[in-house]
């Protein structure tokens, strides 16, 4: 049970590259969201998913696509990075409707860096 | 709105010292729960303890407990006898009702020194 996965976990891309950060669970869980994480900003929510085919914005989208085809996976796509883009970037899963109790499950990160 | 508050961006105790760690939280849903995570410097992020706002008594997890004033809408994490693997980001984070989402505060970098 390898939990949830990040792929990869460091990157450096140029002003106006794409890439797709890659995230993968093996727990079945119908909520995945992607999350960004800056210094004194704590983690933002950037887009989150209920199940295969359903996904939303979260706090900051912008710049941003996700889908999600099957329930395993959630990439997280840059179309055209940017500096401000600059972060580390967090997957994380839960079941849909769990208890209030149940945390979510977070990958190990993926750290970018866009110059 | 939900909203967590980390006023604290860095603590220092002495090793073997409490620590408390500063929460404040806003919700108009009665209920809720509140995360408390560590990230160390390797990056990830560590579940510590958890405290639902139905729940009588504070949560505790061995050598971390949660003072919970729901009054206050405060949710302090106090760490005991602090070592130095403690040395780390903390996190405090709200889910509310049936809801998936999470809301997490600022964090606080907590250096324990020798």
């Amino acid at each position: 049970n390898a939990g949830v996965t990040q792929t990869p976990k460091f990157q450096v891309l140029k002003t106006g590259q794409s890439m797709t950060l890659q995230c993968a669970q093996d727990m079945n869980h119908e909520y995945m969201s992607w999350y960004r994480q800056d210094p004194g900003m704590g983690l933002r929510l950037i887009h989150y998913s209920v199940g295969a085919g359903i996904t939303d914005q979260g706090e900051v989208p912008n710049g941003y696509n996700v889908s999600r085809s099957t329930t395993e996976d959630f990439p997280l796509r840059l179309l055209s990075a940017a500096p401000s883009q600059t972060s580390v970037y967090f997957c994380a899963s839960s079941s849909l409707g769990a208890p209030l109790a149940d945390t979510q499950y977070f990958g190990p990160g993926t750290r970018l860096t866009v110059l | 709105a939900q909203k967590i508050t980390q006023t604290q961006p860095g603590m220092f105790v002495q090793e073997k010292e409490a620590v408390t760690l500063d929460c404040t939280y806003d919700t108009s849903d009665p209920s809720y729960g509140l995360f408390w995570y560590k990230q160390p410097s390797s990056g990830e992020m560590i579940f510590l303890i958890y405290q639902g706002s139905y729940d009588q008594q504070n949560a505790t997890e061995g050598r971390y407990s949660l003072n919970f004033q729901k009054a206050r809408k405060s949710a302090n994490l106090v760490i005991s006898a602090s070592q130095l693997g403690d040395s780390a980001m903390y996190f405090c984070a709200m889910r509310v009702g049936t809801g998936n989402q999470f809301y997490f505060g600022t964090g606080t970098s907590l250096t324990v020194i020798p």
